[in-house]
This record gives C-alpha cells, sequence and structure tokens, in this order.
C-alpha cells in the first residue's frame, strides 16, 4: 500500500523558513517523479513543483521560483521542499504526491494527508 | 501555460440523477494527457479518471470520462451520496501541471 507521510508544516512569520518532509513507503521510491501541490484555504489545487526520480530535473511554478527548492533522498525514500522568504499568500496545505514512473507519462495517483503552512505575523 | 476551465462552478442535483461536468484547456492536450479527481472536505484528492477516459484502480464504472483536445467531460451516470464532493480536472501533457478551479457537485 503506497503511503506519504506529510511533516514539517506550522506557523511561520512571513519571510522566515520552513522545511517540508515526505516519507514514503509501498512503492520503489527512486522510480517515480515526486511532486508538492498545495492548496490555500477554501481555494483549489495549484501545482508547485516536480521533481525526476533520480533528482536531476526539478520544476517549479513561477509563483515559488527562486524561494522553494524541491529535493529527494532515494536512500530514505524522502521527499523534501526547502520553503525560503516566505510570504502570507504562500499559506496553504501543501501535499506531497506520487507522481510519473520513469517508463510513462502518467497522473499523480497518491497524495499525502497534506501538512499545513501558515504564514501569519 | 495551459489554462484549464470547468464549468459549472456548482452542480445542484439528488442522489441517482447523472451529473455531467466540463473542463476546457486554453491549449490542446495531447495524447489526451487529461485527468479527474474527487476531493471531498478535509480530505486528499483522489484519482478516478486518467488518459481523458481511463478509469484509475477501484473507481466505480459509474464515473466515465471522455473527450480529447480542448474540451473534456467526467460524467456520473448515477449519483451516490458518496459522490458529493468537488471534481478537479488536470493536464499533465506539458509542465506546469495545471489544475481546474473546481466544480462542486452538491445535494438538491
Amino acid at each position: 500500500e503506497v503511503q506519504l507521510l506529510e511533516s514539517g508544516g506550522g506557523l511561520i512569520q512571513p519571510g522566515g523558513s520552513l522545511r517540508l518532509s515526505c516519507a514514503a513507503s509501498g512503492f520503489t521510491f527512486n522510480n517515480y517523479a515526486m511532486t508538492w501541490v498545495r492548496q490555500a484555504p477554501g481555494k483549489g489545487l495549484e501545482w508547485v513543483s516536480t521533481i525526476s526520480g533520480g533528482g536531476a530535473n526539478t520544476d517549479y511554478a513561477d509563483s515559488v521560483k527562486g524561494r522553494f527548492t524541491i529535493s529527494r533522498d532515494n536512500s530514505k525514500n524522502t521527499l523534501y521542499m526547502q520553503m525560503n522568504s516566505l510570504r502570507v499568500d504562500d499559506t496553504a496545505v501543501y501535499y506531497c504526491a506520487k507522481d510519473s514512473p520513469k517508463w510513462d507519462l502518467l497522473p499523480i495517483d497518491h497524495w499525502g494527508q497534506g501538512t499545513l503552512v501558515t504564514v501569519s505575523s | 501555460e495551459n489554462v484549464l476551465t470547468q464549468s459549472p462552478g456548482t452542480l445542484s442535483l439528488s442522489p441517482g440523477e447523472r451529473a455531467t461536468l466540463s473542463c476546457r484547456a486554453s491549449q490542446s492536450v495531447s495524447s489526451n494527457y487529461l485527468a479527474w479527481y474527487q476531493q471531498k472536505y478535509g480530505q486528499a484528492p483522489r484519482l478516478l479518471i486518467y488518459g481523458a477516459s481511463r478509469r484509475a484502480t477501484g473507481i466505480p464504472d459509474r464515473f466515465s470520462g471522455s473527450g480529447s483536445a480542448t474540451d473534456f467531460t467526467l460524467t456520473i451516470s448515477r449519483l451516490e451520496p458518496e459522490d458529493f464532493a468537488v471534481y478537479y480536472c488536470q493536464q499533465y501533457d506539458k509542465p506546469p501541471w495545471t489544475f481546474g478551479q473546481g466544480t462542486k457537485v452538491e445535494i438538491k
């Protein structure tokens, strides 16, 4: 059974930094791209960033480019998101998601339960 | 980026009725790399449909997807009480992956 468990969310002041983690199990982690998607309170889903299975390729939404860094440790089956220069509009539930395998183009098929990041003074 | 526009914003229906949700893309989605997700309040999204028309594992056959290029549809043939939720379309053809703004299916 695929499991994705996020941690690291919390209340942070504007301009601050936070690191999110996502512990994955139930699948061969390094065979899959991984993605962060966020959802502001009462709003829709927003793709944030994706990293390839080996970690060499990354993509970011324009809204976070230059401030957020996605990474992964395949030896620990863990995905990360380093979030710097946080802004009030970064407030959201952040979901870790299992994305496409190396051998095909498929959508996100499993999501974690999310971790809430609140940016407020 | 490929902007996805869903309609209607809210659909008010009764259990047993048919629901038809639309997703229109600003650019053609090649190879029908279009997915649909269901999200219930306080829960993570769940994959329903991928490749525009393929049901994900464990999804009941009352859910079906159709369409191509820029126009896609999710149909729920007969609404069950557990189907009242928000539905999102997503394209995974070209980054950035984009989502529609969602359609809420509510009990009439």
